[in-house]
């Protein structure tokens, strides 16, 4: 069964400093690992899309890593800012499959 | 910019009534899907499109169905609502042709509460 699961369930963290998600999947075959942001009350935004032979891809603050021999993957927030405050997904997607199997995701809350 | 929009933001209806959600994309997109997303679970997919008129189950589709008459608007249908179908319903769209790894746009979500 294809499945992510994403650590920690939730966080807190101030203004201006960095923090890490994990992601573990078992998602077979694999295509591509996505990170997504969702504000509250809103549809999620994609951050990063990486293959399996990509290593890490950068978005501004934010950066991911993919280890597909492991299958985990990390975001990276660099200098939180209140508007990271967000719930971050993580997603696999099955090869030459438009389904894609999501995490429940980690809330982030950025405090002043 | 790709749009992705839903009818409604906050729903509220009765047991057994017949709910309509409507989703639109103004990008042309083959692909369109529907999801609901519940507290402490991932996007569960109900119903997704390939084209006009084609529709496939996704994991959840029990007690849901889906309508696609044209290629920019994508329908989800209550049958007869019930409380358990309380839930956040997320659209998207992807576009799949000459694209290896399609990005998925997503309305803003419609908030359905069953009372």
């Amino acid at each position: 069964k294809n499945q992510v699961e994403q650590s920690p369930q939730s966080l807190i963290i101030l203004e201006g400093k960095n923090c890490t998600l994990q992601c573990n999947y078992t998602v077979s075959p694999f295509s591509n690992l996505r990170w997504y942001k969702q504000d509250t009350g809103r549809g999620p935004v994609s951050l990063t899309i990486m293959t399996f032979s990509e290593n890490t891809k950068s978005n501004g603050r934010y950066t991911a890593t993919l280890d597909a021999d492991t299958k985990q993957s990390s975001l990276h927030i660099t200098a939180s800012q209140l508007s990271d405050s967000a719930s971050y997904i993580c997603v696999a997607e099955v090869s030459n499959d438009y389904k894609l199997s999501f995490g429940a995701g980690t809330t982030v809350t950025v405090r002043a | 910019d790709v749009k992705v929009t839903q009818s409604s933001r906050y729903l509220v209806k009765r047991t057994g009534e017949k709910v309509f959600l409507e989703c639109v994309q103004d990008m042309d997109h083959e692909n369109m899907f529907w999801y609901r997303q519940d507290p402490g679970l991932g996007l569960r997919l109900i119903y997704f499109s390939y084209d006009v008129k084609m529709k496939e189950k996704g994991d959840i589709p029990e007690g849901y169905s889906v309508s696609r008459e044209k290629k920019e608007r994508f329908s989800l249908i209550l049958e007869s609502a019930s409380t358990n179908q309380t839930s956040m319903y997320l659209c998207a769209s992807t576009d799949g042709q000459g694209t290896s790894y399609p990005e998925q746009y997503f309305g803003p979500g419609t908030r359905l509460t069953v009372t």
